[in-house]
């Protein structure tokens, strides 16, 4: 059983430019969960998802960024119009089906640099 | 605002010694509290507390939770070069939706 997978590892943008991250959860879970660590900083949620459902996005900065979690296909982190502040580990972690745990599987993360 | 506070934020040590790192956390509607351990990449998970006073334990590390001072701590005995990591400790929350909130980690060292 494959862990999480998350694709790029590495990304450079130009400011401007727009910068699509990737995640592919474990097989037979349901939940996603975005988060973002900066450099020195613990991880900081942005947003959590179901099978094409945004179920808590209150860690999202409200313009430029987005996310979904398509029926087929991985979960997609947006960011339009990249900034420097957004250079960052963007963490992708996956959950079964609520069972009264939380037990989250993270990916190996996206490094984005903004030049 | 639900908040986890780790200390200390840096610990260097020698091999061989026995490290305790801390986590305290002030949140509402506590669940549980994990601790992972972060290398060059992904945070692989190690405990997942619910209850106060009892110990989990898995080779040397050691972790236990106390709900009324709200705090927990993780202990690694006979370190190695191989225990060099950050620590970082998530409280998961009881609501609609679920989310871990993160402190801000302990970055261990441990020297030869």
């Amino acid at each position: 059983n494959a862990g999480v997978m998350q694709n790029p590892r590495h990304l450079v943008r130009r400011r401007g430019q727009e910068a699509r991250l990737r995640c592919s959860p474990m097989k037979g879970h349901s939940h996603v969960y975005w988060y973002r660590q900066l450099p020195e900083e613990g991880l900081k949620f942005m947003v959590y998802l179901q099978k094409e459902n945004i179920i808590d996005e209150s860690g999202m900065p409200k313009e430029r960024f987005s996310a979904e979690f398509p029926k087929e296909g991985p979960s997609i982190l947006r960011i339009q119009q990249v900034v420097r502040g957004d250079s960052a580990a963007y963490f992708c972690a996956s959950s079964p089906v609520l069972s009264g745990s939380n037990e989250q599987f993270f990916g190996p993360g996206t490094r984005l640099t903004v030049l | 605002e639900d908040k986890v506070v780790q200390s200390p934020l840096s610990l260097v040590v020698h091999e061989g010694d026995t490290v305790t790192l801390n986590c305290s956390y002030e949140v509402t509607n506590f669940r549980s509290l994990l601790w992972y351990k972060q290398e060059k990449k992904a945070p692989t998970f190690l405990f997942m507390l619910t209850s106060s006073g009892i110990e989990k334990k898995s080779g040397r590390l050691s972790s236990i939770l106390d709900k009324k001072e709200l705090f927990s701590i993780l202990n690694i005995t006979a370190t190695q070069t191989g225990d060099s990591a950050i620590y970082l400790c998530a409280v998961d929350l009881i609501q609609g939706a679920q989310k871990l909130v993160f402190g801000q980690g302990t970055r261990l060292t441990i020297n030869p």
